[in-house]
């Protein structure tokens, strides 16, 4: 079964700082990978959307990276701002079992930027 | 596009009595996921319809909670009897594009069961 890590938990850092965000999975049989926000009390956000052919997305001060064979993917953050804080979550989509598959997601990593 | 949309937002209710939870999806996406996301255990996947067919339903945990899709633009999620540990924020979910494969969410409902 595939499983999902965030690494950290829980990020606190002020405002201007560039941020890395992990993602680890044990299983490099992919379809995609996405990243998401949540907001509390709020759903999911798409951020980005990569997929298994592709070792990179990028939006705005955003940039995803993925590399399959290490089962690891990051999100940078450049010049964090007070309105970046929230949850982070990724989660993957396996290959393997069926076209459509579930998505495997990890735990988070809540940041927090202040100003 | 006004997104996934997802009904009641909030709903307070007492053990024993039944909930209905309601989903819209993107129009023109032909996959739904339903999620909980609770503290303790994150983000589970409960059922997943494509083509209003379900395909995956072992992440619903018992024989209380019930799934429909009765075409393509409605969808529901029932919990009958309701009991305390239900209580969760339920996400609904809809895929856009097969092939891509992004995942776009509702706001979720904010389930409490006294």
């Amino acid at each position: 079964k595939q499983e999902v890590t965030q690494i950290p938990a829980a990020l606190s850092v002020p405002e201007g700082e560039n941020l890395v965000l992990n993602c680890s999975f044990t299983d490099s049989a992919i379809y995609n990978l996405q990243w998401f926000r949540q907001d509390p009390g709020k759903g999911l956000t798409s951020l980005l959307l990569i997929q298994s052919s592709q070792r990179e997305q990028t939006s705005g001060r955003l940039n995803a990276s993925l590399d399959k064979s290490s089962g690891r993917s990051t999100l940078y953050i450049a010049a964090s701002q007070p309105g970046d804080s929230a949850t982070y979550l990724c989660a993957v989509r396996p290959r393997r079992g069926s076209t459509l598959g579930r998505l495997y997601f990890g735990r988070g990593t809540q940041l927090t930027v202040w100003p | 596009d006004a997104g996934v949309i997802q009904s009641p937002r909030h709903e307070v209710t007492e053990m024993g009595q039944e909930v209905t939870l309601r989903c819209k999806p993107i129009s023109g996406h032909n996959s739904l996921f339903w999620y909980r996301q609770t503290m303790m255990r994150g983000l589970e996947l409960l059922i997943y319809f494509n083509n209003n067919v379900p395909i995956d339903d072992s992440g619903m945990p018992e024989d209380r909670f019930s799934a429909k899709m009765p075409n393509a633009s409605f969808s529901t999620l029932k919990i009958q009897p309701s009991e305390p540990r239900d209580s969760a924020v339920y996400f609904c979910a809809s895929l856009g594009g097969e092939y891509t494969g992004e995942l776009f969410f509702g706001e979720g409902s904010r389930l409490t069961v006294l």
